[in-house]
């Protein structure tokens, strides 16, 4: 167990709605990285918090938001949910820039 | 452009046969690569890393990985596979700067026949 854990497990919104999908990382962990898994791919990485502020992004428009909180939980906002941002949403912390990534498993986002 | 490519999209094996799958990659700068592997549901799990020094790395659940930066590959082997092996596999490559932002291959499905 990786001590990564992502909240709700699986959650259903409709086309335009808004989302929160949160994130409590492994204890001491500063750094946090989102990713996207669509069904048959590879994950993408969506953006990464170190201390609270954002410290990089992937090709995500900017609906895709994020927040780390000072006890390292996160949190994943996406608006005006469309009908392809159905997919996994990992979540994956580690220690610092340089080491290993530690993923939860997921929360499941399916849009309708 | 920075890339993963896993030539494989679905493997099948039996059970106590060797296994190689295959990652190749596209990266500007010193690559750090990584092997995760996913079993169906449940998020990624590491299993191992290579950041310098010996190109062939060990990891966990007897898997090994040999870098070679000729071929710009980095290859998963296992001598004997087990039918708890049966999961998606993902090779990944970042900057040795931030190994948080990682790009993934595809992916590669392993079956294990009985």
């Amino acid at each position: 167990e990786t001590g990564v854990t992502q909240s709700p497990t699986h959650l259903i919104k409709t086309r335009g709605q808004q989302v929160t999908l949160r994130c409590s990382s492994q204890s001491g962990h500063n750094t946090v990285s989102w990713y996207q898994q669509a069904l048959g791919q590879g994950p993408q990485f969506i953006f990464q918090y170190y201390r609270e502020e954002e410290n990089g992004r992937g090709n995500f428009p900017p609906r895709f938001s994020g927040l780390q909180f000072p006890n390292y939980s996160s949190e994943l906002n996406v608006n005006a949910l469309e009908l392809d941002d159905s997919a996994l949403y990992l979540c994956a912390s580690s220690l610092d820039s340089t080491g290993g990534l530690f993923f939860g498993s997921g929360t499941q986002l399916s849009v309708l | 452009a920075q890339s993963v490519t896993q030539p494989d999209i679905h493997i099948t094996v039996s059970e106590g046969a060797s296994l190689e799958l295959r990652c190749n990659y596209s990266y500007g700068a010193t690559p750090y690569l990584f092997w995760y592997v996913q079993s169906p549901g449940q998020g990624l799990q590491l299993l191992l890393k290579y950041f310098s020094g010996d190109t062939l790395v060990q990891g966990i659940k007897g898997f090994e990985a040999e870098f070679k930066r000729s071929q710009s590959s980095f290859n998963l082997r296992k001598p004997s596979v087990h039918w708890s092996d049966a999961a998606e596999y993902f090779c990944a490559v970042g900057a040795s700067s931030n190994t948080g932002k990682l790009i993934f291959g595809q992916g590669t499905t392993l079956q294990v026949k009985p």
